[in-house]
């Protein structure tokens, strides 16, 4: 069965430090992951996705995150946290499996990134 | 949220009643998802549809109903069965060849 975790409910970074959201994730297959985002009352925002090749993936506003195979984790990163980061971010992998299920996406509980100034 | 619309963006229900949630995207995405958000739960799905015509049930179906008439339209339908509807509703969409989805921005309903 497909399934993520995101095992931190609350990061806290000060602006300017790096930060790190943490997700892991289990698949019977090869997964295809993704990285969310979600302001306020807002519906959420693709960040970027791994699908194959380089272990390091580069998205929107500055984020990155890395493919660990290994340890089955594809963690949030950012060099220098800006104040309006502050958001809820979701991590999601995508069931390839057979039937019905093709494509749906599995998504963890969210974590909540609080950038002080 | 660009391509695609969801009304209302509150909506109120009373005991008993019917209430219909329109999500619309002019993405030409074969594939249409609805998903319910509670605070602490992350997202549930609730229907998915991949084609027009066709929808499967999610993990909470439930006191829900879909229609999947057309491929820009996927509305949702949640009956007077669903005892504790007070959620965020978020509408999403993906080529079936493609695998990100892009979501609406979302319809908060409350019961009175």
């Amino acid at each position: 069965a497909q399934s993520v975790a995101q095992p931190e409910d609350q990061v806290n970074v000060a602006e300017g430090n790096p930060l790190t959201v943490k997700c892991t994730y289990s698949v019977s297959g090869n997964p295809y992951l993704f990285w969310y985002v979600q302001y306020p009352n807002r519906g959420l925002q693709f960040l970027l996705k791994y699908i194959t090749g380089d272990n390091l993936v580069k998205g929107s506003y500055g984020f990155e995150a890395e493919f660990n195979k290994s340890q089955t984790s594809f963690h949030l990163k950012k060099p220098s946290a800006l104040v309006s980061d502050s958001a809820l971010y979701f991590c999601a992998v995508r069931d390839f499996g057979r039937g019905s299920t093709l494509g749906r996406l599995y998504f963890g509980r969210g974590t909540q990134l609080t950038v002080w100034p | 949220d660009g391509g695609i619309t969801q009304s209302p963006k509150y909506l109120f229900r009373k005991e008993g009643q019917n209430v219909t949630l329109s999500c619309e995207q002019n993405l030409n995405h074969d594939a249409m998802y609805w998903y319910r958000q509670d605070p602490g739960q992350g997202l549930r799905l609730i229907y998915y549809s991949q084609i027009v015509n066709d929808f499967q049930k999610g993990d909470i179906a439930e006191g829900y109903s879909v229609s999947r008439e057309k491929k820009e339209s996927f509305p949702l339908t949640v009956t007077s069965a669903q005892k504790n509807p007070t959620a965020f509703y978020l509408c999403a969409s993906s080529t079936t060849s493609q695998e990100t989805q892009y979501f609406g921005p979302g319809t908060r309903l409350l019961v009175l």
